[in-house]
């Protein structure tokens, strides 16, 4: 596709359920990063990856969370045992290499509501 | 460890007035800054950027930022606003070196509210 699609666009779950997160980054694009926006957070960053490998997992709250990133393309974002707190939007970008220059194009996130 | 904020979580203005949206920077390198805007239950989509090439950045739908290093500032403007620039805007800094690769940080955004 054109742009970053990620799936499912909303979820609702009970807590204590684990739920996975899709990001399908933009066709050619090594950098893939993962954000998390909440109304107390603001946006913050997560995880990143460049082509399968995660150099920086410091924004991971809590083992709880996980990810990987197969074929440098499609990433999966994993919660385990869910917690209100988790209740965000999670939001995944990619950019087409590594660098702090490198615009970063976003899809429209997945909404996760934790009952 | 770098940080931005966004001046004014609300910004209100009349169809056709300058639009300002303040973000200041803090940063001990040279910062890489950013302005995305949002639409309700969209994601983030990418006005500008500033890269070191030129201070004053154009970015799409008429917005414009002027980096000012001796302000720490990376105001965004608009001559004249119209209905469909309401949206919350999002200031980001990203730096070079260590293990940031290009992550971005984020002010707390402001709402844009446009009046007839």
């Amino acid at each position: 596709g054109a742009g970053v699609s990620q799936s499912p666009s909303n979820k609702v779950t009970e807590k204590g359920k684990d739920v996975e997160l899709r990001c399908d980054p933009i066709s050619g694009h090594t950098a893939l990063y993962w954000y998390r926006q909440s109304l107390g957070q603001g946006l913050e960053f997560l995880i990143y990856f460049q082509g399968n490998s995660a150099p920086d997992k410091s924004g991971l709250p809590s083992d709880r969370f996980s990810a990987e990133r197969t074929g440098g393309s499609v990433s999966t974002l994993t919660i385990q045992r869910t917690q209100q707190e988790d209740s965000a939007v999670y939001l995944c970008a990619s950019s087409y290499r590594q660098g702090a220059e490198q615009p970063q194009h976003f899809g429209d996130g997945t909404r996760l509501s934790i009952l | 460890a770098q940080s931005v904020t966004q001046l004014g979580s609300h910004v209100s203005v009349s169809e056709g007035a300058l639009v300002l949206l303040r973000c200041n920077y803090s940063s001990s390198v040279p910062p890489y800054l950013f302005w995305y805007v949002q639409y309700p239950n969209q994601g983030l989509q990418l006005l500008l950027k500033y890269t070191s090439a030129a201070t004053l950045v154009k970015g799409i739908n008429g917005f414009e930022a002027e980096f000012k290093k001796s302000e720490t500032s990376f105001h965004l403007t608009k001559p004249s606003a119209h209905m469909s620039d309401a949206a919350e805007y999002f200031c980001a800094v990203s730096v070079s070196g260590g293990t940031s690769y290009g992550k971005l940080t984020f002010g707390q955004g402001t709402i844009l509210t446009v009046h007839p």
